[in-house]
């Protein structure tokens, strides 16, 4: 597609519920990051993908946190047993290059609310 | 570890006004450091991405400056337009070892009066 492509755009979930968040990054981009923006925060970054490889998952906040992407191409977060400090926007971003040195496109986010 | 502050948190101006935004961090050892612009409900959209190794980079009304021995980057932005309202977010890569990724400031939220 033309641009980073997420969904579902807005997710609700009880607390305790399992929540799955897709992102599909522009079609041949080798770099793949997720990011957290909290309420009047910058994101933070959560993961890193070089094609399926998962390079870097040091962000990820716990074992609650876990994301794929088994193809090189979509990927997936997704959280377990959701709570409240969860409630944010994930962001999703690619990138042509290997690392870095290179513009990050960004998705519009999935904005996830627990009650 | 590297931290991005972005100065003012806020700032709001008459249309037609040239402005500056300011950004500093921590740790000079980056390989690059970006300027977004999030507008509300949205995604971050890259303006402008300075090599370390450059001191500044332009796009049509927007100019930022890079002096990473002081640790400082400055987003300038001429002849302002009510369409430049937005939160401009600034970001490190940093080369230094650990997490990949950028670090980001909290932003600055600005808006522009007709």
């Amino acid at each position: 597609g033309a641009g980073v492509s997420q969904s579902p755009r807005y997710k609700v979930a009880k607390r305790g519920q399992d929540v799955a968040l897709r992102c599909d990054p522009i079609s041949g981009h080798v770099s793949l990051f997720w990011y957290q923006q909290a309420l009047g925060q910058g994101p933070e970054f959560l993961t890193y993908f070089q094609n399926e490889a998962q390079l870097d998952k040091s962000g990820l906040p716990s074992d609650r946190f876990f994301a794929e992407r088994p193809e090189g191409s979509v990927s997936t977060l997704k959280i377990q047993r959701t709570q409240q400090e969860d409630s944010a926007v994930y962001l999703c971003a690619s990138s042509s290059r290997n690392r870095g040195n290179e513009k990050l496109f960004f998705g519009s986010g999935t904005q996830l609310s627990v009650l | 570890k590297q931290e991005v502050t972005q100065i003012p948190a806020a700032l709001s101006v008459p249309e037609g006004e040239n402005l500056v935004l300011n950004c500093s961090f921590t740790d000079s050892a980056i390989y690059n450091l970006q300027w977004f612009r999030q507008d509300p409900g949205k995604g971050l959209t890259s303006l402008l991405l300075i090599q370390s190794s450059q001191r500044e980079q332009t796009s049509g009304r927007l100019n930022a400056s890079l002096d990473k021995s002081s640790g400082r980057s400055t987003l300038y932005i001429a002849a302002s337009q009510p369409g430049d309202s937005a939160t401009y977010l600034c970001a490190v890569e940093y080369s230094g070892g650990g997490a990949d990724g950028l670090t980001f400031g909290k932003g600055t939220h600005l808006i522009i009066q007709p």
